[in-house]
């Protein structure tokens, strides 16, 4: 089944504390991104990468990196997470060389950081 | 930058028609989306108009102008299950690439 995977799907830390969200996708997809979704500002991008070892900032990219070393996988690290950056994280890819259409949105992964 | 608006809510009946506005500003546009969103879960993608006018699918339409900077999407013979936020996004230029920003969605209530 062509599908993209997050893990964890909720996660509860603590300040300073670092963590990895995991992304992967078995559709072979070029295109992958990174996204928070927070009440009243809607889908906001943090980081894409148009392929492997290409990646680059979206909108709000401060306390997050990513890194892109295989097609399949795109994680998603914060380093020293604050409590502004509770949120909803959603992972997507889509397969059209150099473009971001159709995209295919893993389940999410709440976050919280306390 | 970007600039993408729509409205934050809207009610309609089971079985009506419902259209959903969205405006945008922005360089390079090179594409407009819409995505559906049911509460707690992931957006699934609707419908990608690049050029002007109208695509249908199905129950669902959307249209675009590119000088207008306009697009919506219509949504007929509505259903419970369309109950959902509908994000509109908007795809630029970046280096040769496509970048997408979303708005921050139009939240609809069907009701019976």
């Amino acid at each position: 089944e062509a599908q993209v995977t997050q893990n964890p799907r909720y996660l509860i830390t603590v300040t300073g504390k670092k963590l990895t969200v995991t992304c992967s996708q078995n559709m072979n997809h070029e295109y992958m991104s990174w996204y928070r979704q927070d009440p009243g500002l809607g889908l906001r991008q943090i980081y894409y990468s148009m392929n492997v070892e290409v990646t680059d900032k979206g909108d709000v990219p401060e306390g997050y990196k990513v890194s892109r070393k295989e097609k399949r996988n795109f994680p998603l690290i914060l380093e020293s997470p604050s409590p502004n950056q509770t949120s909803l994280y959603f992972c997507a890819s889509s397969g059209r060389r150099g473009r971001a259409d159709t995209q295919y949105f893993g389940p999410g992964t709440r976050l919280t950081v306390l | 930058g970007q600039n993408i608006d729509q409205p934050t809510e809207m009610t309609a009946t089971e079985g009506a028609i419902v259209q959903i506005n969205c405006t945008y500003q922005t360089s390079g546009f090179n594409g407009l989306f819409w995505y559906q969103q049911h509460a707690g879960e992931a957006p699934t993608f609707l419908s990608y108009n690049v050029l002007d006018g109208l695509e249908e699918k199905g129950r669902f339409s959307s249209f675009l102008s590119r000088s207008k900077g306009y697009s919506y999407l219509l949504l007929k013979e509505l259903q419970m299950k369309d109950s959902a936020s509908y994000l509109c996004a908007v795809g630029m230029n970046s280096g040769g690439y496509q970048k997408v920003t979303f708005g921050t969605g139009t939240k609809l209530q069907v009701i019976p």
